[in-house]
């Protein structure tokens, strides 16, 4: 079945330990997002990516970084130096060209930093 | 600035409709989409407006006015899976990206 797939769904981590976020989809979409959320506020887009090798910042890029080396991948790195990092990560896709696509997402990985 | 706003909560009846509304300001606009989350889960697509009017789709229906930059979901013979939150976003480039700007979401409760 075609999808988006996020892991791990639950991930600890020690302060100041950097962690790569897994997203793949084989939707065969041009673009991928990732998204944080955090209770009380809306999904906040941190990254994107339109095509492979090429990837844009969102609002709130600091302290994150990000790879498209194959279309059906975009991990999300949270390092050291992201300062509230203990959140909902979720990872979506869509098309782009022609007409208006929704973007899908996956499951979302909760990430706590302890 | 951007602004996108919704109700924070909402409480309805099992069977009944309920309006979820959404009124934003934001720098372009090329369509506004409705999305259904529940705890812990991913969001859903529900629907799309990028024109003014009404788009219905079963129980669900979204209305659009660009004039007013507002929008709401209407939602007919609520069932208890209804409970979820409904986030409101606007796509604003028009340029081709397909970046979506969310609010903060209504968190609907469907009581008995």
């Amino acid at each position: 079945d075609g999808g988006i797939t996020q892991s791990p769904k639950y991930l600890f981590r020690k302060e100041g330990q950097n962690v790569t976020l897994s997203c793949e989809q084989n939707l065969n979409h041009d673009a991928m997002y990732w998204y944080r959320q955090d209770p009380g506020q809306g999904l906040r887009l941190i990254y994107y990516s339109q095509i492979v090798n090429d990837f844009q910042k969102g609002d709130i890029a600091e302290g994150y970084s990000v790879s498209r080396e194959k279309k059906e991948s975009f991990p999300l790195t949270v390092t050291s130096a992201q300062k509230n990092p203990t959140a909902f990560y979720l990872c979506a896709s869509s098309m782009i060209a022609g007409g208006h696509h929704e973007q899908f997402f996956g499951p979302g990985t909760r990430l706590t930093v302890l | 600035g951007q602004n996108i706003d919704q109700p924070t909560e909402m409480t309805a009846t099992e069977g009944a409709i309920v309006q979820i509304n959404c009124t934003y300001q934001t720098s372009g606009f090329n369509g506004l989409f409705w999305y259904q989350q529940h705890a812990g889960e991913a969001p859903t697509f529900l629907s799309y407006n990028v024109l003014d009017g009404l788009e219905e789709k079963g129980r669900f229906s979204s209305f659009l006015s660009r004039s007013k930059g507002y929008s709401y979901l209407l939602l007919k013979e609520l069932q208890m899976k209804d409970s979820a939150s409904y986030l409101c976003a606007v796509r604003q480039d028009q340029t081709g990206a397909n970046n979506l700007f969310f609010g903060t979401g209504t968190r609907l409760t469907v009581i008995p």
